[in-house]
């Protein structure tokens, strides 16, 4: 079984461009969550979606970032416009319920800015 | 200020010695876990202990978890090069079920 995928591993994008990062979680997985991370930091919860539904957006900045988790497809954070203070690299996880469920974890989309 | 925090933040051991990593958090619980993240990887997951649990074992590894002091211990017992990494307690809070962790444990164990 495919663990959480994430694409692209590496992304370089220019101030001001948008940047779209992909998720598809562990099969079966309906629950999934973005979190980002600095170097030499630890992860910061950003949202927590079910399918179609945003359950928890209370780490995601209000402007510039959205997410989805459609009926069909992989999930997807999309941050627009983006300044330098995006560069992190930005971690997808699954699990497969809510409560007393350990989170399945992508390898990573690091962001890049120039 | 961050839910859990790791203590010591950096520990550098030998082949075969025991590796104990802290993590104290300031609210209740649902759970705490414990992962391990290699350089350029996302994380691993390790172990699971709920709020009612005082012990779990996997292995090498023995995670303790004192809810009067809210902290907890991950113990890696005869380390092994391999498992050099970081190492990150992260809590389960009761009313959701996003994970909040703490800045990490940096362990690097010497062949």
């Amino acid at each position: 079984n495919a663990g959480v995928m994430q694409n692209p591993r590496h992304l370089v994008r220019r101030r001001g461009q948008e940047a779209r990062l992909r998720c598809s979680p562990v099969k079966g997985h309906s629950h999934v969550y973005w979190y980002r991370q600095l170097p030499e930091e630890g992860l910061k919860f950003m949202v927590y979606l079910q399918k179609e539904n945003i359950i928890d957006e209370s780490g995601m900045p209000k402007e510039r970032f959205s997410a989805e988790f459609p009926k069909e497809g992989p999930s997807i954070l999309r941050i627009q416009q983006v300044v330098r203070g995006d560069s992190a690299a930005y971690f997808c996880a699954s699990s497969e319920g809510a409560g007393n469920q350990p989170q399945h974890f992508g390898d990573g989309t690091r962001l890049s800015i120039l | 200020s961050q839910q859990g925090e790791e203590d010591p933040q950096a520990l550098s051991i030998q082949e075969g010695e025991n590796a104990t990593m802290n993590c104290s958090y300031k609210t209740s619980i649902n759970n705490l876990q414990w992962y391990r993240q290699n350089s350029g990887r996302g994380l691993v997951h390790l172990i699971l202990i709920r709020s009612n649990e005082r012990e779990k074992h996997s292995g090498r590894l023995r995670v303790t978890l004192d809810t009067s002091k809210k902290s907890s211990s991950l113990l890696i017992t005869a380390s092994r090069a391999a498992d050099t990494a970081s190492y990150f307690c992260a809590t389960n809070l009761n009313a959701g079920n996003m994970l909040t962790f703490g800045g990490g444990t940096r362990l690097m164990v010497k062949p």
